[in-house]
C-alpha cells in the first residue's frame, strides 16, 4: 500500500527540540521530494519544509517562520524523512503532516509543485 | 509572498446541488495553482493541479478553471462526501508554497 506514516510528536516545554519521523511505503522513495506542512488548531495549511531527492542534490526550503530551528532530512535506505525541530516555541503546537511532492522538470533542474500523497499527521503541543 | 484569498468562507448546500467556489491570488500565479479537500480529522487530498487538471482517482464531478489571478472549482453535483474544506495552493512564486485559508462546504 502506497503510504506515509508520521511519528515522534508529543507534548513539549517551549525551548525544547524534538524530531518527527514520516516513513513511506509502497513507493520509491528515493525518487520523490518530500515536504512538512503543519495546521495549528482550527487553522489552515502552512507549508513548513521541502527536501528534493538525492538526484537533484537533496536540497532544502523553509518557511520563514522555522529557518534556522527546524531541519528537514531523509533517510533513503529507511524510506524516512525527518523533521528535526529545535528551540520550539507556542505558536509551533501544530498537526504536523508529511507529503510525497509532485514536481516538474525545469531544464537542467526539478521543481516541487504539488502534494500528492499525504500521511495522517502526528500532533506537536509545546506548553510549559 | 503570494496571499490567497477564498471565498465564499462557508457554502451550504444540500446533496444533488453544484458548488462553485474561489480562490483570488494577490499576483498572477499563471496556471500554477492546485485544490486540497480535506475532511475533519484526515489529511489533506490533492483534487485538482494546474487549475484544471485532476489528480489520480479524482471523480469527473470536480473541475477546476481560471487563470492569472482568480480560479474556481466546481463541483458539479455534490454527494455525502464531498462535505468538507477546501484549500488553493498556489506553486508560482515559492518558497513559501502558500495556501488559501479555505472554504467550507457544508450540508444545508
Amino acid at each position: 500500500e502506497v503510504q506515509l506514516v508520521e511519528s515522534g510528536g508529543g507534548l513539549v516545554q517551549p525551548g525544547r527540540s524534538l524530531r518527527l519521523s514520516c516513513r513511506a511505503s509502497g513507493f520509491s522513495f528515493g525518487d520523490y521530494a518530500m515536504s512538512w506542512f503543519r495546521q495549528a488548531p482550527g487553522k489552515g495549511l502552512e507549508w513548513v519544509s521541502c527536501i528534493r531527492s538525492k538526484a537533484y542534490g537533496g536540497t532544502t526550503d523553509y518557511a520563514a517562520s522555522v529557518k534556522g530551528r527546524f531541519t528537514i532530512s531523509r533517510d533513503d535506505s529507511k524510506t524516512i524523512a525527518y523533521l528535526q525541530m529545535n528551540s520550539l516555541k507556542t505558536e509551533d503546537t501544530a498537526v504536523y503532516y508529511c507529503a510525497r511532492v509532485l514536481g516538474y522538470s525545469y531544464g537542467f533542474d526539478w521543481l516541487p509543485g504539488y502534494f500528492d500523497l499525504w500521511g495522517r499527521g502526528t500532533l506537536v503541543t509545546v506548553s510549559s | 509572498e503570494i496571499v490567497l484569498t477564498q471565498s465564499p468562507a462557508t457554502l451550504s448546500l444540500s446533496p444533488g446541488e453544484r458548488a462553485t467556489l474561489s480562490c483570488r491570488a494577490s499576483q498572477s500565479v499563471s496556471n500554477y495553482l492546485a485544490w486540497y479537500q480535506q475532511k475533519p480529522g484526515q489529511a489533506p487530498r490533492l483534487l485538482i493541479y494546474d487549475a484544471s487538471n485532476r489528480a489520480t482517482g479524482i471523480p469527473a464531478r470536480f473541475s477546476g478553471s481560471g487563470s492569472g489571478t482568480d480560479f474556481t472549482l466546481t463541483i458539479s453535483s455534490l454527494e455525502p462526501e464531498d462535505f468538507a474544506v477546501y484549500y488553493c495552493q498556489q506553486r508560482s512564486n515559492w518558497p513559501p508554497f502558500t495556501f488559501g485559508p479555505g472554504t467550507k462546504v457544508d450540508i444545508k
